[in-house]
């Protein structure tokens, strides 16, 4: 079993829709999560960050992380085709290490006009 | 700009020819990061220095893959004698530690095709 297990989709919404994207991971000493987004053949952009369990939200995303359930998701509202990009979640252990991150990997989404 | 730089942006060489990449991180961060990402993938984790000390090697990171920050500013990774399976987009990303949740933020990547 992966570290984190992230479906790839790929996933095409209308413009307009509400958008899940889910993650699930199997190492408990993880705290930081992360979403990014990548456009096509270019770097991560960091969109979303939240330690530990709890909702984040920043205009239309909302981060919600369940460590019980090991278990993180993003909500995109109200997307739009600007939103089409590959997602990946990211997340790393306790502070004072490395933090290297470990990713899924990727769901890609697609945001038709 | 003041985000992660890498040059270059493509390469292509032959199996067997060395290639060398640069990442200039962001100018008050301490950590930088280098990651390896295959079409279809997410970034898997090569190594990390803090400031001009590498603390961290993946697996990954093979006897051919040297990467150095000499002045804990800039960094190269070195891949020696390539193979068609190096092939892949290689990401330098950097972060400032001590700040609240050390996140962590990637450069534009260096795309590497072996022929």
């Amino acid at each position: 079993q992966k570290e984190v297990e992230q479906d790839p989709g790929p996933l095409s919404v209308p413009e307009g829709a509400i958008v899940s994207l889910n993650c699930t991971y199997s190492n408990s000493a993880f705290q930081y999560f992360m979403w990014y987004r990548q456009y096509s053949r270019k770097g991560p952009e960091l969109l979303m960050y939240t330690y530990s369990s709890g909702n984040k939200e920043d205009g239309r995303f909302t981060a919600q992380v369940d460590k019980s359930s090991k278990y993180i998701s993003l909500f995109i509202r109200d997307s739009q085709p600007s939103d089409s990009a590959t997602y990946l979640c990211a997340m790393s252990a306790t502070q004072g290490g490395s933090e290297k991150l470990v990713f899924g990997k990727g769901t890609k989404l697609t945001v038709n006009p | 700009d003041t985000g992660v730089s890498q040059n270059p942006r493509h390469k292509i060489t032959k199996r067997g020819q060395n290639v060398t990449f640069r990442c200039d991180p962001i100018s008050e961060h301490n950590r930088l990061y280098w990651y390896r990402q295959t079409l279809g993938q997410g970034p898997e984790f090569l190594t990390y220095f803090q400031n001009e000390a590498q603390l961290e090697k993946s697996r990954l990171l093979s006897d051919r893959f040297s990467a150095e920050r000499p002045k804990g500013s800039f960094s190269t990774l070195e891949i020696q004698r390539t193979e068609q399976g190096d092939s892949a987009m290689y990401l330098c990303a950097s972060s400032l530690s001590g700040s609240y949740g050390n996140t962590i933020y990637f450069g534009e990547g260096s795309w590497l095709t072996v022929v």
